[in-house]
């Protein structure tokens, strides 16, 4: 079992560029969220999902999209990159009461 | 919504000492309780939780304890070590619904040998 893993590890993009943030899990969990990490705001959900082809708002979704195609994976899109995305992104799943968070990617944006 | 609370933000103590970490939840209608550890470079990682029917649980040197009337929840490592060091964050999460979990913005604790 891999658990939940995330690519790319690092990241740097310029104001304005688009990328896609990578997660995988290989436990059959339904439940998937992405969170950003910032310095003194804990974490903070961005978007979840309750199964595959359902996706639903957090408390910072601005400036991201999701989709969930496969129970498999939940790939978090940024659409136009602005340096307040500058932040450290968690992956995580969920099975019964147990949330398993993936290593992270750390991205900044010029 | 929900809105987690936690204190202090830093916390620095002697090896073999307690340490107490407190969070407080607004939702009375929050039943889900997790710690977190997160060592740096990686993600958080759950090492205890307690529901809203149990008051206190325990396991080896860590115990949660959970006050459902004041709305609020407490971390207590005991006989500290220096691999303790790391930060924790506190969560809660109401049953139904999204079961969304709400962070708090976590403790830095630091166990000095």
């Amino acid at each position: 079992n891999a658990g939940v893993t995330q690519t790319p590890k690092f990241q740097v993009l310029k104001t304005g560029q688009s990328m896609t943030l990578q997660c995988a899990q290989d436990m059959n969990h339904e439940y998937m969220s992405w969170y950003r990490q910032d310095p003194g705001m804990g974490l903070r959900l961005i978007h979840y999902s309750v199964g595959a082809g359902i996706t639903d708002q957090g408390e910072v979704p601005n400036g991201y999209n999701v989709s969930r195609s496969t129970t498999e994976d939940f790939p978090l899109r940024l659409l136009s990159a602005a340096p307040s995305q500058t932040s450290v992104y968690f992956c995580a799943s969920r099975a019964a009461d147990t949330q398993y968070f993936g290593p992270g990617t750390r991205l900044t944006v010029l | 919504g929900e809105n987690v609370e936690q204190h202090p933000s830093t916390l620095s103590v002697q090896e073999g000492d307690s340490a107490v970490i407190k969070c407080t939840y607004s939702d009375s209608a929050s039943n889900y309780f997790p710690w977190y550890k997160q060592e740096l470079g990686k993600g958080p990682q759950l090492i205890i939780d307690i529901r809203s029917n149990v008051g206190e649980k325990k396991d080896q040197r860590i115990a949660v304890t959970l006050n459902k009337t004041a709305k609020h929840f407490s971390l207590h490592i005991t006989e500290t070590q220096p691999e303790d060091s790391a930060v924790y964050f506190c969560a809660a999460r109401t049953q139904g619904g999204s079961e969304k979990l709400v962070f708090g913005k976590g403790t830095k604790l630091t166990v000095n040998p």
